[in-house]
């Protein structure tokens, strides 16, 4: 049971550049989301997804696509990579609604955009 | 909007020190008061939930109560393997605290 993973560990883009990181789970969790932490600032909420085939935008969307076409996966796509998008994004799930059940955490994709 | 504020930002203990580290919330509705623990380089743990006011929860040196507007984690005896940064968020929104980063010196 390999819980949530997602790749990259680390990536580095050149500003303009477009990537796509990847998260799976392995808990049949209908919900995902996914998260930038930057120092000082907290986990903020980019995308979240309540179920194949529905996607939601959070409080920082701006610059991410994502899509949800399998329960298992959820990838966070950057379409023109921005120095300020330089941070650790996690990927995260849970078994029920938005708000009402603990989130199980990936390890974090580190990117760096210079 | 939801706002949810941690207290001190750094907390340096000696093992054994016993302490607490605050999470205060502006929310319309609580769904939840979650705490996580995370150590450099891993995502976020789940520790505990708390629904309502008076309610407490403990996992072995730790124990967290809850108010109708901030959260404690209690810290007894702490070990240097507590250290890590320790995250509160409320429910609804999945808001998260920036965090309160605990270091035990043996």
């Amino acid at each position: 049971n390999a819980g949530v993973t997602q790749t990259p560990k680390f990536q580095v883009l050149k500003t303009g550049q477009s990537m796509t990181l990847q998260c799976a789970q392995d808990m049949n969790h209908e919900y995902m989301s996914w998260y930038r932490q930057d120092p000082g600032m907290g986990l903020r909420l980019i995308h979240y997804s309540v179920g194949a085939g529905i996607t939601d935008q959070g409080e920082v969307p701006n610059g991410y696509n994502v899509s949800r076409s399998t329960t298992e996966d959820f990838p966070l796509r950057l379409l023109s990579a921005a120095p300020s998008q330089t941070s650790v994004y996690f990927c995260a799930s849970s078994y029920a609604a938005q708000g009402n059940s603990p989130l199980h955490f990936g390890n974090g994709t580190r990117l760096t955009v210079t | 909007e939801d706002q949810v504020t941690q207290s001190p930002e750094a907390l340096r203990l000696q093992e054994g020190e016993s302490s607490s580290l605050n999470c205060s919330y502006t929310v319309s509705g609580l769904r939840g008061l979650f705490w996580y623990r995370q150590d450099p380089g891993k995502g976020p743990e789940f520790l505990f939930t708390l629904y309502s006011a008076g309610e407490e929860k403990e996992k072995e040196r730790l124990k967290a109560t809850l108010t109708k507007k901030e959260s404690f984690l209690h810290i007894t005896a702490p070990k240097p393997e507590d250290s890590a940064t320790y995250l509160c968020a409320v429910g609804g929104d999945m808001r998260f605290g920036a965090g309160t980063r605990l270091t035990v010196k043996p």
